[in-house]
């Protein structure tokens, strides 16, 4: 079956430190890949995301690489911000099995500090 | 940010009673889905909507029950509420069903079972 594995939170940083959340799936064809944030109270709202192996998807400073070789999508950004303080989730879509449902991993809080 | 509403936002009842989530959305969205999110779970799915009238199951829908009499509204219902089913729900909606499409989440209910 799908699944996905994040590093486990509460992740601190301080203010313009470099930001990595791990993430590794386990699915079978070939699944789209996706990072939503959760602001406090709010719903979930996409990040980013990568359709196939090799791509990088980006947005806010924030970016990922679909690492098919490594099973892996991990979040980078390179100077944080107190805006940034969230929960991430790592997430997949597996379009090759005929399914379409989202797999997500349980999140990674993250807190800046000034 | 993409048109969704939830009611109630918050909720607290007693454990036997029924209780019913309603999602609203604008953008005439075919796909539309309910996730329940618990700590260290992420995000699980509970059902799905594919068209009026049409409804699947997810990964953890005993106890749940869904409708869909119009495209922009999607229920969803708790015959029994349980103290398991306190969580806090969102609804989502998608424009397609493909392993590439992006979900769009609304603010969620928070539901309390005593």
């Amino acid at each position: 079956g799908n699944s996905v594995t994040q590093m486990e939170g509460p992740v601190t940083l301080s203010e313009e430190a470099f930001l990595t959340i791990n993430c590794t799936y386990t699915a079978t064809g070939y699944p789209s890949l996706f990072w939503y944030v959760q602001y406090p109270g709010e719903g979930l709202q996409l990040l980013l995301k990568a359709t196939k192996a090799d791509d990088k998807g980006s947005n806010k400073g924030f970016e990922a690489t679909y690492r098919k070789e490594t099973t892996s999508f991990h979040l980078e950004k390179g100077s944080v911000q107190v805006s940034d303080s969230a929960v991430y989730f790592c997430a997949l879509s597996n379009s090759g099995a005929g399914s379409y449902q989202l797999t997500f991993g349980k999140g990674t809080k993250l807190s800046v500090i000034p | 940010d993409a048109g969704i509403t939830q009611s109630p936002r918050h909720k607290v009842t007693e454990t036997g009673t029924p209780v019913t989530l309603r999602c609203h959305q604008t953008e005439n969205h075919r796909y539309m889905y309910w996730y329940r999110q618990d700590p260290g779970h992420g995000l699980r799915l509970i059902h799905y909507s594919y068209g009026v009238k049409d409804t699947d199951k997810g990964e953890v829908s005993d106890g749940y029950s869904v409708s869909r009499s119009k495209t922009e509204d999607f229920l969803l219902t708790l015959e029994s509420a349980t103290s398991s089913q306190t969580s806090v729900y969102f609804c989502a909606i998608s424009e397609s069903w493909g392993g590439t499409d992006t979900q769009y989440f609304g603010p969620g209910t928070r539901l309390t079972v005593l």
